[in-house]
């Protein structure tokens, strides 16, 4: 079964509103989870690092304070899109791994602003 | 610095028929590989991985790997394809010490299988 429990699986919202990703480990507890984004046809981009208890670590060209991360507890980091935009509109898949593991993702949530 | 390159960006097969997926990596360090896949609109699925064991890895599906360090590459390679193996395949390195799990992602390939 399923390790990583991502939620919800898709979402419609308005052009500005806001909107937050679940991102829940099931069978381990993870100080550290992975955001990515991916377009359309292509690979998965490294978005940010949660770790549980400080802040994220986010990746050269990723806004901070658009795409909030927040990782209250060993089993959950959640990824929260402020003020959307159609840009802002992807494919978004977290994930947990250890040094020299294979990593476990969510199933993926397939965000589109209007 | 790491990387990995997928060869091709899609790759077509009849059903029935051999598939090869190819990867090559760039590591300092001994690295471990993976090979995912992706059905559309959902999360990655691990097939294989290959971790300093035995250089030929078997995975799910029928899929399995050969890592060769002389060459620097790790493919994916299935005996006979099935139309439930069109997908998009990613090649992935684990790569150094101190990176706490970051991975980086080959290109992706996508797999169509005909009739």
């Amino acid at each position: 079964g399923a390790v990583v429990s991502q939620h919800p699986s898709w979402v419609i919202c308005k052009s500005g509103t806001s909107v937050k990703i679940e991102c829940r480990s099931l069978d381990f507890q993870a100080t550290t989870m992975f955001w990515y984004r991916q377009f359309p046809k292509q690979s998965l981009m490294l978005m940010a690092t949660s770790n549980e208890g400080s802040k994220a670590t986010y990746e050269q060209g990723v806004e901070k304070d658009k795409f909030l991360i927040n990782h209250a507890s060993l089993t959950l980091s959640t990824l929260t899109v402020t003020s959307a935009h159609p840009e802002d509109s992807s494919f978004y898949i977290c994930s947990r791994s250890r040094q020299y593991t294979e990593a476990f993702f969510g199933q993926g949530t397939r965000l589109t602003v209007v | 610095a790491q990387s990995v390159t997928q060869l091709d960006s899609h790759v077509s097969v009849s059903e029935g028929t051999p598939v090869l997926l190819r990867c090559n990596y760039s590591s300092s360090y001994s690295p471990s590989l993976f090979w995912y896949v992706q059905h559309p609109n959902k999360g990655l699925q691990l097939l294989l991985k290959y971790t300093s064991a035995a250089t030929l890895v078997k995975g799910i599906n029928g899929f399995e790997a050969e890592f060769k360090k002389s060459e620097t590459s790790f493919h994916l390679t299935k005996p006979s394809a099935h139309m439930s193996d069109a997908a998009e395949y990613f090649c992935v390195v684990s790569p150094t010490l101190f990176q706490g799990g970051k991975l980086i992602f080959g290109q992706g390939t996508e797999l169509s299988v005909k009739p």
